[in-house]
């Protein structure tokens, strides 16, 4: 059975940092993997998608890698800002279902 | 830009009432998606459904769960009876293939008491 684990569970951070967000898989027999953010009680949005064949995919500030051999995808939040503040999800994609982790509760301070 | 939509934002019944959640997702997908995610736990698949019918559905998907594409925009799940512990936040989701990227709705918060 896939299991999606997130490192850290929750990440205190000062405006203008660099971080990093840790996502593992058991099952290395993925489609795709996905990156969501989630504000407290809304909604889920998209914010990068991976596809098995890629290692790292680009938007903005945000840049995810994906090693499908480890079972590893990061995000990388480039120059935090406030407004970053949110829960971030990793899910990975089998054929039909998204397996999400619990995810990382960020807060970036001004 | 195109999105989900779903509605009620907020939905509360008695123990044992049958809840019908609405989505309508984007226009042009074919692919579409019940998640579930209790207060404080992590968001959970429950069904997907192409062409009329469900592709996969996961244990907690039971017969007291059902999907319908009712017309050629609305997707609705039903609960036919419920339980206190169905109270959760459902997310529908659309994607133009399986496998690709899914885009979620806002969510309707439904509250069993």
């Amino acid at each position: 059975k896939q299991e999606v684990t997130q490192i850290p569970a929750a990440l205190s951070v000062p405006e203008g940092e660099n971080l990093v967000l840790n996502c593992s898989f058991t099952d290395s027999a993925i489609y795709n993997l996905q990156w969501f953010r989630q504000d407290p009680g809304k909604g889920l949005t998209s914010l990068l998608l991976i596809q098995s064949s890629q290692r790292e995919q680009t938007s903005g500030r945000l840049n995810a890698s994906l090693d499908k051999s480890s079972g590893r995808s990061t995000l990388y939040i480039a120059a935090s800002q406030p407004g970053d503040s949110a829960t971030y999800l990793c899910a990975v994609i089998l054929m039909y279902a998204l397996n999400f982790g619990k995810g990382t509760s960020l807060l970036v301070t001004p | 830009e195109p999105e989900v939509t779903q509605t009620p934002s907020h939905q509360v019944t008695q123990m044992g009432q049958e809840v019908i959640l609405r989505c309508v997702p984007i226009s042009n997908h074919l692919y579409f998606y019940w998640y579930r995610q209790i207060l404080g736990q992590k968001v959970e698949f429950l069904v997907s459904f192409y062409n009329n019918e469900i592709s996969e559905k996961s244990e907690i998907f039971d017969d007291q769960f059902s999907v319908e594409r009712p017309d050629g925009s609305n997707f609705t799940l039903k609960i036919r009876s419920t339980k206190l512990e169905d109270s959760a936040m459902y997310f529908c989701a659309s994607s133009g293939l399986a496998g690709v990227e899914q885009y979620f709705g806002p969510g309707t918060r439904l509250t069993v008491t």
